[in-house]
């Protein structure tokens, strides 16, 4: 089992409203990612992060912003929800470095309904 | 384009027997190939890793094949148990950045049935 733990697992909240979702793991991993999940569908990466004070945007197009200041926690954050953010976010982490093919460990998700 | 696309979109299977996923891509240039079992609610969990010169590996009753000449690859599962019913998802790692990008698929939906 990964330790990275995503909180909450659960959220519906009204539109408007601003939200964090929170992302820690305690694997000492320089590399996080977040993506975005529907139904039935792929993981898209929305943002990404190599270490302390470094985020970058990820292929898909998101209004959320993320943060990284310490190197265990990568939260994201929505300032104004609206219903097309409902969606299941999955926060990710993984070593870096060259040679063996890396693993990501993921956490168990956040369901997000906007209503 | 750098696609993943994976077969049967959903499967349904009687427990004990044996199925096989399928999943073709188009990654280019191809670094490693990943499948993953992803239950409803949860975060993807790894199952085999595949860099271009392996051509299978195996997880217990997971096997998973690469044929990186076709662009192919297939998990198999054996003597299916409930527990496997998930989604099971292909991913395609490229080596043209630091990043090491993936690529996913949609998935394969599997369903056993006592």
């Amino acid at each position: 089992e990964a330790d990275i733990y995503q909180t909450p697992r659960y959220l519906v909240i009204g539109t408007g409203k601003k939200i964090t979702l929170e992302c820690s793991q305690t694997m000492g991993h320089d590399k996080m990612y977040w993506y975005q999940q529907d139904p039935g569908m792929e993981l898209h990466l929305i943002h990404y992060s190599y270490g302390v004070n470094s985020t970058e945007k990820g292929d898909l197009s998101s209004e959320s912003t993320v943060s990284r200041i310490r190197t265990e926690h990568f939260p994201l954050t929505l300032e104004s929800a609206r219903p097309s953010h409902t969606s299941q976010y999955l926060c990710a982490s993984s070593e870096s470095g060259s040679g063996s093919p890396y693993e990501q460990y993921f956490g168990p998700g956040t369901r997000l309904t906007v209503t | 384009k750098n696609q993943v696309e994976q077969s049967p979109q959903s499967l349904i299977i009687l427990e004990g027997k044996n199925c096989t996923l399928q999943c073709n891509y188009t990654v280019s240039p191809f670094s490693n190939l990943r499948w993953y079992k992803q239950d409803t609610g949860r975060g993807p969990v790894s199952l085999t890793i595949m860099t271009f010169s392996e051509n299978t590996k195996s997880n217990g009753r997971y096997t998973a094949t690469l044929d990186a000449d076709t662009k192919q690859s297939s998990l198999h599962i054996t003597a299916s148990q409930l527990s496997d019913s998930a989604s099971y998802i292909c991913v395609v790692s490229d080596r043209g950045s630091t990043l090491g990008r993936l690529y996913f698929g949609r998935g394969t939906q599997l369903t056993v049935w006592p």
